[in-house]
């Protein structure tokens, strides 16, 4: 499998701050994707992106597949943005999950 | 369309007993996935199913086994469970359209392995 690794690991923002969270994969990927698990626990599909900068309302994703990383920014975050974000890469098959960036928002 | 929906939500078992956790899809995947989250270790993949008939192990399997049913029902079953087995199962489908693949996940099954 590949090895897949997050930053930061925690991160608490003021509310309406912006962020940018990292994931750096260990070998070449077809794709990638972001999920966000809400504090409920449910895992929300936010983005599929092999390559280039996709958006999405306040969050963008930027995947530069040759240098084998993606980063997640959060624009003007809500409270509602808190929880844990996981980058996702398949090999074949499998999926292979980062550890997570747990956010917390404070208003 | 209900999406992935999992029974039961809560469970807890004593070491030793059996259970099946159970796992639809109405979206047409060919894919299915089991997955166990432990705090601070993300997603582990259990068993996928690539397509109808087929099973294969993931990461961590031992301990497990599971059936495709149909191209609808993907189901994980602990044979003699065992505290270790405490955690969060989700289930996931995805359509595995060539490079195009995309999961969703069911709500997920809290178990407790007294």
């Amino acid at each position: 499998g590949i090895q897949v690794e997050q930053s930061p690991p925690d991160l608490i923002l003021q509310e309406g701050a912006n962020s940018t969270l990292r994931c750096n994969f260990s070998d070449s990927v077809n794709n990638l994707q972001w999920f966000h698990q809400n504090p409920w626990g449910q895992l929300i599909n936010l983005f599929y992106i092999p390559s280039g900068t996709k958006q999405n309302g306040r969050l963008s994703a930027t995947t530069v597949a040759t240098e084998r990383y993606s980063l997640l920014y959060i624009s003007s975050s809500q409270t509602t943005d808190s929880g844990v974000y996981f980058c996702a890469a398949p090999v074949g098959n499998q999926f292979y999950f980062g550890t997570g960036t747990s956010l917390t928002v404070i208003p | 369309n209900a999406g992935v929906t999992q029974t039961p939500k809560f469970q807890v078992l004593k070491t030793g007993q059996s259970m099946t956790l159970q796992c639809a899809q109405d979206m047409n995947h060919n894919s299915m996935y089991w997955y166990r989250q432990d705090p601070g270790m993300g997603l582990r993949l259990i068993y996928y199913s690539a397509s109808e008939g087929t099973t294969d192990k993931g990461e961590v399997p031992n301990g497990y086994n599971v059936s495709r049913l149909n191209k609808r029902e993907f189901s994980l079953r602990l044979e003699s469970a065992a505290p270790s087995q405490t955690s969060v199962y989700f289930c996931a489908s995805s359509v595995l359209r060539g490079r195009t693949d995309t999961q969703y996940f069911g709500p997920g099954t809290r178990l407790t392995v007294l």
